[in-house]
């Protein structure tokens, strides 16, 4: 069974570092793209951007480029969300989600599985 | 603003047939496909529809999708309390080389 398991809840000041986790399972984690999707309070969803692990290719949403970094480790199955300096904007829920297809061409690819999301909060 | 555009609510009785529409433009809806997806209180968004009209496995077929140029719908009929969720919908952007989705439709069973 494909399962993304993410970090648990975070609750950061403005300013601060975080870095929020993804780990895949049931699936060959390198062959898979990892997208990333914002959803602020009560609000629509948002695609941030996504990565292939098998070779880092990482790929950003013009809105989200130079906010945030995505990355990934194979060798332990597990993407990453991370930001450098926090801002009281970035409270959301932030989702991972896998495409359906293999490949490094399947970027497009529609979402079929999706990690139960983490929330961050930031406020001072 | 939402890239696509679909209304924000939407509503009906348990029975009836309700319809969600999702505009676009020729950089997405008009040279992709179209995907739905369910989002349940406080819960992750689930794939209902994906390429215009197919469902998943599990997904009833009281849920159904069309796309005519620029624009989609979906349909749910004989509604049920439990299609009272959000609703939104998402095609690949060439231009933009990422994902857009719609802002979300909220449907109430009344």
């Amino acid at each position: 069974e494909v399962q993304l398991v993410q970090s648990g809840a975070e609750v950061k000041k403005p300013g601060e570092s975080l870095k929020i986790s993804c780990k895949g399972s049931g699936y060959s984690f390198t062959t898979y793209w990892i997208g990333w999707v914002r959803q602020m309070p009560g609000k629509g969803l948002e695609w941030m951007g996504i990565i292939y692990p098998g070779d880092s290719d990482t790929r950003y949403s013009p809105s989200f480029q130079g906010q945030v970094t995505i990355s990934a480790d194979k060798s332990i199955s597990t993407a990453y969300l991370q930001w450098g300096s926090l801002k009281a904007s970035d409270t959301a829920m932030y989702y991972c989600a896998r495409t359906y297809c293999s490949g490094g061409s399947c970027y497009s690819g529609y979402y079929q599985h999706w990690g139960q999301g983490t929330l961050v909060t930031v406020s001072s | 603003q939402s890239v696509l555009t679909q209304p924000p609510s939407a509503s009906g009785t348990p029975g009836q047939r309700v319809t969600i529409s999702c505009s676009g433009s020729s950089s997405n809806i008009g040279v992709n496909y179209v995907y739905w997806y369910q989002q349940l209180p406080g819960t992750a968004p689930k794939l209902l529809i994906y390429r215009n009209n197919q469902r998943p496995s599990g997904v009833p077929d009281r849920f159904s999708g069309s796309k005519s140029g620029t624009s989609a719908s979906l349909a749910i009929s004989g509604l049920r309390s439990e299609d009272e969720a959000d609703y939104y919908c998402a095609a690949w952007d060439d231009s933009l080389s990422g994902w857009v989705f719609g802002g979300g439709t909220k449907v109430t069973v009344l």
